[in-house]
């Protein structure tokens, strides 16, 4: 599995949309581009995940570059329920999760 | 439907005992992973099973093991308990194995502590 990068810690205001980076310059063809995230804990919850196209569900948006080198995570409108560590994965056919430190997103009130 | 459960939701033990964990995964689900979480770290791989067959395994050593039963439900065996094993444990349940990449999704956790 490629080796994503994002940065420690960030915050964002209730209500704004907060935008999480994730680097994942070594990414190969077959690998999904998979978020997820944990609340205090928690067990990790699995938010949105990609390949190539810009996804978007209930939870939140995966923008995806054209390169795939990087992509950003969109929470349109971050409530305080949003805090939590998120983790940007790449993923290919294999079973294990790969899991690096994650940003931890404060929402401010 | 229910989600993935595991059980129980907390254990204390002291260093040299054995302890179990239980997992349920979703229903449908015949792939069941597990992972050891350490207090400020991102979850590790341990296992995974499907089909009741080891089908990965992480760096772990061998007083951890793990199994599968014909329902997919799955024990983790953690033998010779360490202070270091003191950590939140995650089962993690997908649908099928190989082909596809099938989202995994986790339970809420068994936090172990090992006095």
């Amino acid at each position: 599995d490629a080796k994503t990068t994002q940065p420690p810690s960030m915050d964002c205001a209730e209500g704004r949309a907060a935008n999480l980076p994730c680097n994942h310059s070594t990414i190969s063809g077959n690998e999904y581009v998979y978020w997820y995230r944990q609340i205090h804990s928690q067990g990790p919850q699995y938010i949105i995940h990609g390949l190539k196209n810009n996804e978007t569900n209930e939870m939140a948006s995966l923008i995806i570059t054209e390169d795939r080198k990087s992509s950003t995570l969109i929470l349109p409108h971050a409530t305080l329920r949003d805090t939590a560590v998120y983790y940007c994965i790449a993923r290919n056919r294999d079973d294990k999760i790969i899991f690096g430190k994650g940003t931890r997103l404060h929402i401010l009130p | 439907d229910a989600g993935v459960t595991q059980s129980p939701t907390h254990l204390i033990k002291t260093r040299g005992q054995h302890v179990t964990l239980r997992c349920s995964p979703i229903s449908g689900h015949k792939s069941v992973s597990w992972y050891q979480q350490v207090l400020g770290q991102g979850p590790q791989f341990i296992f995974q099973y499907y089909e009741k067959e080891e089908r990965g395994r992480g760096n772990f050593p061998d007083r951890f093991s793990a199994r599968q039963f014909p329902n997919y439900s799955s024990e983790l065996n953690v033998n010779a308990l360490l202070l270091g094993d003191s950590a939140l444990y995650l089962c993690a349940s997908k649908s099928a194995t190989g082909g596809l990449v099938d989202t995994q999704y986790f339970g809420p956790g068994t936090r172990l502590t090992v006095l």
